[in-house]
């Protein structure tokens, strides 16, 4: 079957790093999304990776790795607008898009 | 950016009541809309996908006869809820894959919540 994990929750402080992973087990790869979303708000693209490597893109950086079916967002200089929830979603091998469960960014003061 | 537009973003009515969502693609054509239903705390749940000029493909466990789809348009998709009762009451949210795109990222309309007394 087809699988994508993620931490349910994490916490971070304001100004701070954060990391979220995901694993993901999926019949074919056609690349890796992140999207953001804040509690009771549709869902915000905010990268994609096909290509092993980093991708930075201002306060948030995504990188991927195929062989490992891994992939992290990386969230620089938190701010409490940050706290959010960061869905990791990998496109299959039919380009269906196939969701993890989420991952709830709580930031403290 | 690709911009797409849910209509209504908020509906509450009857036990009984049909309503009837609306999704536009605004500044591109969208052959294929994504349907999905989120209870709260929970993940996105894809429901159907809208094809255009075509009937729409309903996840398992996803009633057609229930949750009716038309995607009449390269710009319009609807997700007509019939005969609603209160367990139908939840955030609904369409996407739209934009096709000049060359990895084709769904973006998202804003959501209905749909609460049904």
């Amino acid at each position: 079957g087809q699988n994508i994990d993620q931490p349910t929750e994490m916490t971070a402080t304001e100004g701070a790093i954060v990391q979220i992973n995901c694993t993901y087990q999926t019949s074919g790869f056609n690349g890796l999304f992140w999207y953001q979303q804040h509690a009771g708000e549709a869902p915000t693209f905010l990268s994609y990776n096909v290509l092993d490597g980093l991708e930075e893109k201002g306060r948030f950086s995504s990188f991927l790795s195929r062989s490992k079916g891994y992939s992290y967002l990386l969230l620089k200089e938190l701010q409490m607008k940050d706290s959010a929830s960061y869905l990791c979603a990998v496109l299959d091998s039919n380009y269906q898009l196939i969701w993890g469960a989420g991952t709830k960014l709580i930031i403290k003061p | 950016g690709a911009v797409v537009s849910q209509h209504p973003s908020w509906v509450i009515c009857k036990s009984g009541t049909s309503v009837k969502i609306e999704c536009r693609s605004l500044d591109f054509q969208a052959t294929t809309m994504f349907w999905y239903r989120q209870f709260p705390k929970q993940s996105l749940m894809l429901m159907a996908t809208s094809n255009e000029g075509s009937k729409a493909t309903y996840e398992q466990g996803v009633e057609k006869d229930k949750f009716l789809i038309n995607h009449a348009s390269l710009t319009l998709s609807t997700l007509t809820v019939t005969s609603a009762h209160p367990e139908d009451s939840s955030f609904y949210i369409c996407s739209a894959r934009d096709p000049g795109t060359g990895y084709q990222p769904q973006h998202f309309g804003d959501g209905t919540r749909l609460s049904i007394l």
